[in-house]
């Protein structure tokens, strides 16, 4: 089992929608997680931030972490196809480097 | 742009020859990372520098492979004898603290070893 798992799609939905991206992980020890955005032959943009559980929301985007069951989710509302791109979640414990998730890939269609 | 900044690129080398990237981090940020990153995977981690030091290299870091960071400025990855499977996007990022604190990617080098 690979330390953290994301579903790689694709995942095509229309403009407007609701888009839910979720990993899991099986590292109690992870307590900093990262979501990034990546377009096409383009390095990773970091998109959301947490520290430990709990929820955070950063305009359209909300990412939330739940601990106990080591699942973390980001959300976009009113997805845009601007939007279309390889979302990776990525995690790290103290004293450990990110590790990522291989991606989920994201098409909005207009 | 204050961004982080990777150079070249793009490298299309032949199997067997040697190659460099450069990565200049965001100015005030002491810890740089290497990342490899292949098709339809996540980036993986290298190693990083702590300023000047190299404190953590990855098994995925082959004695080929050599990075340095003179001067806890910009670094350089050197690839000697290149392969095939090397063929991946090269990726550097910056952070301002230690561990957990946001990492900053630059836009990657993609090499591609025919």
């Amino acid at each position: 089992q690979k330390e953290v798992e994301q579903d790689p799609g694709p995942l095509s939905v229309p403009e407007g929608a609701i888009v839910s991206l979720n990993c899991t992980y099986s590292n109690s020890a992870f307590q900093y997680f990262m979501w990034y955005r990546q377009y096409s032959r383009k390095g990773p943009e970091l998109l959301m931030y947490t520290y430990s559980s709990g929820n955070k929301e950063d305009g359209r985007f909300t990412a939330q972490v739940d601990k106990s069951s080591k699942y973390i989710s980001l959300f976009i509302r009113d997805s845009q196809p601007s939007d279309s791109a390889t979302y990776l979640c990525a995690m790290s414990a103290e004293g450990t480097p990110l590790v990522f998730g291989k991606g989920t890939r994201l098409s909005v269609i207009a | 742009d204050t961004g982080v900044s990777q150079d070249p690129r793009h490298k299309i080398t032949k199997r067997g020859q040697n190659v460099t990237f450069r990565c200049d981090p965001i100015s005030e940020h002491n810890r740089l990372y290497w990342y490899r990153q292949t098709l339809g995977q996540g980036p993986e981690f290298l190693t990083y520098f702590q300023n000047e030091a190299q404190l953590e290299k990855s098994r995925l870091l082959s004695d080929r492979f050599s990075a340095e960071r003179p001067k806890g400025s910009f670094s350089t990855l050197e690839i000697q004898r290149t392969e095939q499977g090397d063929s991946a996007m090269y990726l550097c990022a910056s952070t301002s603290g230690g561990w957990g604190t946001e990492a900053f990617f630059g836009q990657g080098t993609r090499l591609t070893v025919v």
